[in-house]
């Protein structure tokens, strides 16, 4: 069992749509990371949540922590063919460890 | 300026051989990392190393050798390579082991043992 599940595995949407992307856990983190990978390309990090509840903005993207931070989402508001790629959450250990989840990849097409 | 940057991109070889893949990073920082993602796309860390020291050793073959000859480089060398190590690898770094999680990955490098 992975620690970070993510859902759906895969999302194809038309261009001005809404989309929503889960990673839920039954562990309790202190924080947790938003990637985006695009194809070709080592992923990057979009946002880190830290408080239960909080609500972080990014253009069009709203992340939210879970209140018992075990869960987050990922909201994208009038998707765009630039927001296709592979969306992963991870978290990460004070020792170094990064785990992620096993992503969501997104289409947008115009 | 690439912040982490990793050489070769892509990497065609026989099963059998040994290889090397290289990477630097320009972010003064102190740990850096191997990353291996498979074909379903799934990542999963391999080594950590920090000012130099291995830190992190996932349960990764023993073929396997990571290298750092100080904090900027990390290489990872390949012994007698199987098919099953077909894969994308991607080096990535951050502040310390405790900013793992706001790690800044290369591009990674698609190697494809035939």
């Amino acid at each position: 069992t992975q620690l970070l599940e993510q859902s759906p595995q895969f999302l194809s949407i038309q261009e001005g749509e809404n989309l929503t992307v889960y990673c839920n856990s039954s562990s309790v983190f202190s924080s947790l990371q938003w990637y985006r990978q695009e194809p070709g390309e080592g992923p990057v990090l979009l946002v880190t949540v830290v408080t239960g509840g909080e609500v972080k903005k990014l253009k069009r993207l709203t992340f939210q922590f879970g209140d018992a931070r075990k869960d987050s989402s990922l909201h994208i508001t009038a998707a765009q063919p630039g927001d296709t790629g592979l969306y992963l959450c991870a978290t990460g250990d004070s020792w170094g460890k990064l785990q992620f989840g096993a992503g969501t990849q997104v289409v947008v097409t115009p | 300026d690439t912040a982490v940057s990793q050489t070769p991109k892509y990497l065609v070889t026989q099963m059998g051989n040994d290889k090397s893949i290289k990477c630097e990073q320009n972010l003064g920082h102190d740990t850096m990392y191997w990353y291996k993602q498979d074909s379903k796309k799934f990542l999963k860390i391999m080594f950590s190393y920090n000012n130099k020291e291995l830190i992190i050793n996932e349960t990764v073959p023993n073929r396997f050798s990571p290298k750092s000859p100080d904090k900027a480089h990390l290489n990872l060398h390949i012994n007698s390579l199987e098919l099953g190590d077909s894969a994308v690898y991607f080096c990535a770094s951050s502040l310390t082991p405790e900013f793992a999680g706001e790690a800044f990955f290369g591009q990674g490098t698609r190697l494809t043992v035939v």
